[in-house]
């Protein structure tokens, strides 16, 4: 069965600094990985979707890249800003399992002015 | 519509009362899909359809939860006697295509069993 882990839980930082969000998941075989954001009371806003033959993406200030032999993505946000607060989840879709996927359980970014 | 849209935003129900929930898919969007998250908790994935046809229902959790979409547009999630554990918010997501899970998510039903 597939895991994803995300670390850290929850993270706080001041405006301007540069951050990186992890997620883990326990079996390589993906078809691919997505970064959603989720803001309080919303639905699921796909930020990066990297398929499982690339190595990253970018788009703007965000950064996500992907090492599938490891098991592991991060997600790169570079200056961030207040309005960037928000919980950031990552979802893998297995190669045997058509489009389901299955997410970690967040990483909620809290930017300070 | 621009977006898929789930209805009622919120619902608060009496434990053991059945309720509906309703997904407007992206216009001819194949694949949808119905997740369900507790609060912190990550999205998990109950069920999944391919045009009319519910191909995976491996994540309904019991026998209460039930879901169609008769003409391949919109689906109806159902929920039989509620139970306190079922609190949760429902999301509801589409894609083009099978196999693209470049999903576009709804906003969600809130549902609170009291």
């Amino acid at each position: 069965k597939q895991e994803v882990t995300q670390i850290p839980a929850a993270l706080s930082v001041p405006e301007g600094e540069n951050l990186v969000l992890n997620c883990s998941f326990t079996d390589s075989a993906i078809y691919n990985l997505q970064w959603f954001r989720q803001d309080p009371g919303k639905g699921l806003t796909s930020l990066l979707l990297i398929q499982s033959s690339q190595r990253e993406q970018t788009s703007g200030r965000l950064n996500a890249s992907l090492d599938k032999s490891s098991g592991r993505s991060t997600l790169y946000i570079a200056a961030s800003q207040p309005g960037d607060s928000a919980t950031y989840l990552c979802a893998v879709a297995r190669e045997t399992s058509g489009s389901r996927l299955t997410f970690g359980e967040g990483t909620q970014l809290t930017v300070n002015p | 519509g621009a977006g898929v849209s789930q209805s009622p935003r919120y619902k608060v129900a009496k434990r053991g009362q059945d309720v509906a929930l309703r997904c407007d898919p992206i216009s001819g969007h194949v694949s949808l899909f119905w997740y369900q998250q507790a609060l912190g908790q990550g999205p998990e994935f109950l069920t999944y359809f391919q045009n009319e046809a519910q191909l995976d229902k491996s994540g309904l959790p019991s026998d209460r939860f039930f879901a169609e979409r008769p003409e391949g547009s919109v689906s109806t999630l159902k929920i039989q006697r509620t139970q306190q554990e079922d609190s949760a918010v429902y999301l509801c997501a589409s894609s083009l295509v099978y196999g693209n899970t470049e999903a576009f998510f709804g906003q969600g039903t809130r549902l609170t069993v009291v």
